[in-house]
C-alpha cells in the first residue's frame, strides 16, 4: 500500500532553516509528483509547491520564493522540503502528498510535521 | 493566482441533515477542483476529484457538482462522523490554491 512518511517535529529559531522529509513506500517513486502544504495553527491549507521525482522539476507559490527548496533522493524514494530564514509565521504543520498525473488531486499524504518557530 | 471563495465558512447541523457546502473559482477551472476532508489533528482526506468523481473508499453520501467556476459538495444525511472541515482546491494550475475551509459542527 501507497504509504508517506514524515519526519519528526521541529523545534526552530528564528532566521534558521529547517528540512522535513517524506519517505514514500508502495509505488513507483518517479511516477507521481510530490506537493507540500503546511497548515498554521488554527488555519487552513496552503498549497506551497511541487516536484516532480522524474526530472526534479519544481514550481513553488511567489510567496516563498527564494526561502524555499523541494528536492527528492529517487535512492531512497524521499523527497525533502527546506525552508530558510524562519519567523513565527513559519509556524506550522507541514505535509507532503502525492497527486497524480490526471487530475492532479492528492489522494495520499503524509502524516504531518510540525514546525515551531520561537526564540 | 486562482481565488478560491468557500461558503459558508462554518455551519452547524444535525445527524441526519442534507448538507451544501459551495467553492467558486475566480476564473474557470473546468473540472479541476477537489474537495478534501479534515478532522482536527489529522492529514486531510481526498472525498472527491474531478468536480464530481468520489474517491475509492468515500461513502456515497458525499457528491459533487459543477464546473467552470462555481462546485458544490454535498453530504445527503449527515453522519456523526462527517463533523469536520472541508477544503476545496483547484487543480487547474499553480499555484493549487485551497478554500478557506468550511467547519461543519454539531448543532
Amino acid at each position: 500500500q501507497v504509504k508517506l512518511v514524515q519526519s519528526g517535529a521541529e523545534v526552530k529559531k528564528p532566521g534558521a532553516a529547517v528540512k522535513v522529509s517524506c519517505k514514500t513506500s508502495g509505488y513507483t517513486f518517479t511516477s507521481y509528483d510530490i506537493s507540500w502544504v503546511r497548515q498554521a495553527p488554527g488555519q487552513g491549507l496552503e498549497w506551497m509547491g511541487w516536484i516532480s521525482p522524474y526530472n526534479s522539476k519544481t514550481d513553488y507559490t511567489q510567496s516563498l520564493q527564494g526561502r524555499v527548496t523541494m528536492t527528492t533522493d529517487t535512492s531512497t524514494s524521499t523527497a525533502y522540503m527546506e525552508l530558510r530564514s524562519l519567523t513565527s509565521d513559519d509556524t506550522a504543520v507541514y505535509y507532503c502528498a502525492r497527486y497524480s498525473s490526471s487530475w492532479y488531486e492528492a489522494g495520499h499524504w503524509g502524516q504531518g510535521t510540525l514546525v515551531t518557530v520561537s526564540s | 493566482d486562482i481565488q478560491m471563495t468557500q461558503s459558508p465558512s462554518s455551519l452547524s447541523a444535525s445527524v441526519g441533515d442534507r448538507v451544501t457546502i459551495t467553492c467558486r473559482a475566480s476564473q474557470s477551472i473546468g473540472s479541476y477542483l477537489n474537495w478534501y476532508q479534515q478532522k482536527p489533528g489529522k492529514a486531510p482526506n481526498l472525498l472527491i476529484f474531478a468536480a464530481s468523481t468520489l474517491q475509492s473508499g468515500v461513502p456515497s453520501r458525499f457528491s459533487g457538482s459543477g464546473s467552470g467556476t462555481d462546485f458544490t459538495l454535498t453530504i445527503s444525511s449527515l453522519q456523526p462522523e462527517d463533523f469536520a472541515a472541508y477544503y476545496c482546491q483547484q487543480s487547474y494550475n499553480v499555484p493549487r490554491t485551497f478554500g478557506q475551509g468550511t467547519k461543519v459542527e454539531i448543532k
